[in-house]
């Protein structure tokens, strides 16, 4: 069960737009649909972003969004704004009844 | 509003046990997977166990198989994770979750558990 493979770091300037990588294997990323995107400020508790790929939550803008090739997922946040700077994890799922999230990776918005 | 609230974490010696609870309300919780996410300093957010609504599925990351045992209590709308056997790498940030990790929608604030002599 070894983690996805994310970019420790990410940044950007307001308005524009960052895609964050999230690398897996056939055995997770690349063979299931369930792959996921939370973010998380500091001292807070995580927020679902993106699940099944590319499907947004209720309440989270459409500056979000999520695709995967092969056994690659991202996430792209677009026209960037200060609230944006935060940790993003991805999570996949790794079958028979395990999950796997990436390292994280910290947004900067410039 | 739905809310989990975690509690139970502290300071304890290797090898030793803790109990860490989850207070559950704003929504049916007999009708929702539940899940342990843990984030240890330093690193990142990492799956550690879930369990179905009426608690006959439970699945453990395989590095607290055989240590961790996630139960729930549906009449105190109650989700627990007993931790033996306590490791110094298994200091971290524990957090409780409504559902599974590909839809994990309301979160706890957390509770932070430290392995140390």
């Amino acid at each position: 069960q070894s983690a996805l493979t994310q970019p420790p770091s990410a940044s950007g300037s307001p308005g524009q737009s960052v895609t964050i990588s999230c690398t897996g294997t056939s055995s997770d990323v690349g063979s299931h649909r369930y792959v996921s995107w939370y973010q998380q400020h500091p001292g807070k508790a995580p927020k679902l972003m993106i699940y099944e790929v590319s499907k947004r939550p209720s309440g989270v803008p459409d500056r979000f969004s999520g695709s995967k090739s092969g056994n690659t997922a991202s996430l792209t946040v677009s026209g960037l704004q200060a609230e944006d700077e935060a940790d993003y994890y991805c999570s996949s799922d790794a079958g028979s009844n395990n999950w796997v999230f990436g390292g994280g990776t910290k947004l900067t918005v410039l | 509003e739905v809310r989990l609230v975690e509690s139970g974490g502290g300071l304890v010696q290797p090898g030793g046990s803790l109990r860490l609870s989850c207070a559950a309300s704003g929504f049916t919780f007999s009708s929702f997977w539940m899940s342990w996410v843990r984030r240890a300093p330093g690193k990142g957010l990492a799956w550690v166990a879930n369990i179905n609504q009426d608690g006959r599925e439970k699945y453990y990351v395989d590095s607290v198989k055989g240590r961790f045992t996630i139960s729930r209590d549906n009449a105190e709308n109650s989700l627990y994770l007993q931790m033996n056997s306590l490791r110094v790498e298994d200091t971290a940030v524990y957090y409780c979750a409504r559902g599974r990790p590909d839809y994990m929608d309301a979160w706890g604030r957390g509770t932070t558990v430290t392995v140390s002599s």
